[in-house]
């Protein structure tokens, strides 16, 4: 158990919807970050957060925005999905740039 | 643009066996390059991290080495064990203000009985 947290672990919708996934970092650290994992391209980062604030972003779509909360839970927004974004989602944390704990993850299936 | 590249793609060996997993990267400037153990569906583990400076760094039966001139490091697995069959990610990170890591597509590792 990594101490990172991730709701929900499955998630079923339709295109054009919208969703939103949750993550909670290990106590203490204030760096989050999120990564879209599909079967055909690896690991791919979409953005990073530190301390509330946006500190690097990725390959994130338009369609995608995250925040993080004062309590430095943040959350993952994908609205007008397409099939195309069914993926693993998964959020690690870290004190700042040591080590990176993930979480296990979100799957997101869009039919 | 930044790169990292890993060999093989899959591997199998049979239990008890040593291997050595590849990864080459273009990533510039250099921060630090991650070793991660990745089982099926579930989230990727640290095994070992390196900066500029370190040319190796052991956590159990797990090696990395780093060599930052060729731009080269490598994943050394001893005495194989049957729960080491998973995809091991090298991330190769950008120094700068901003943090921006680079996933290789990972070796996906096999160990049979």
């Amino acid at each position: 158990d990594s101490g990172v947290t991730q709701t929900p672990k499955h998630l079923i919708t339709a295109t054009g919807q919208r969703v939103t996934l949750r993550c909670s970092p290990r106590s203490g650290d204030l760096s989050v970050y999120w990564y879209q994992q599909s079967l055909d391209q690896g690991l791919q980062f979409l953005i990073q957060y530190y301390n509330g604030e946006e500190r690097a972003k990725g390959n994130i779509l338009e369609r995608f925005s995250a925040q993080q909360f004062p309590d430095l839970h943040s959350e993952l927004n994908l609205s007008s999905l397409e099939l195309g974004d069914s993926a693993l989602y998964f959020c690690a944390s870290s004190v700042d740039r040591g080590a990176q704990y993930f979480g296990p993850g979100t799957r997101l299936l869009v039919l | 643009k930044n790169q990292v590249e890993q060999s093989p793609q899959s591997l199998i060996i049979l239990e008890g066996k040593n291997c050595t997993l590849q990864c080459n990267y273009t990533v510039s400037p250099f921060s630090n390059l991650r070793w991660y153990k990745q089982d099926t569906g579930r989230g990727p583990v640290s095994l070992t991290i390196m900066t500029f400076s370190e040319n190796t760094k052991s956590n159990g039966r797990y090696t990395a080495t780093l060599d930052a001139d060729t731009k080269q490091s490598s994943l050394h697995i001893t005495a194989s064990q049957l729960s080491d069959s998973a995809s091991y990610i090298c991330v190769v990170s950008e120094a700068g203000g901003s943090y921006i890591p680079t996933f290789g597509r990972g070796t996906s590792l096999i160990v049979h009985p």
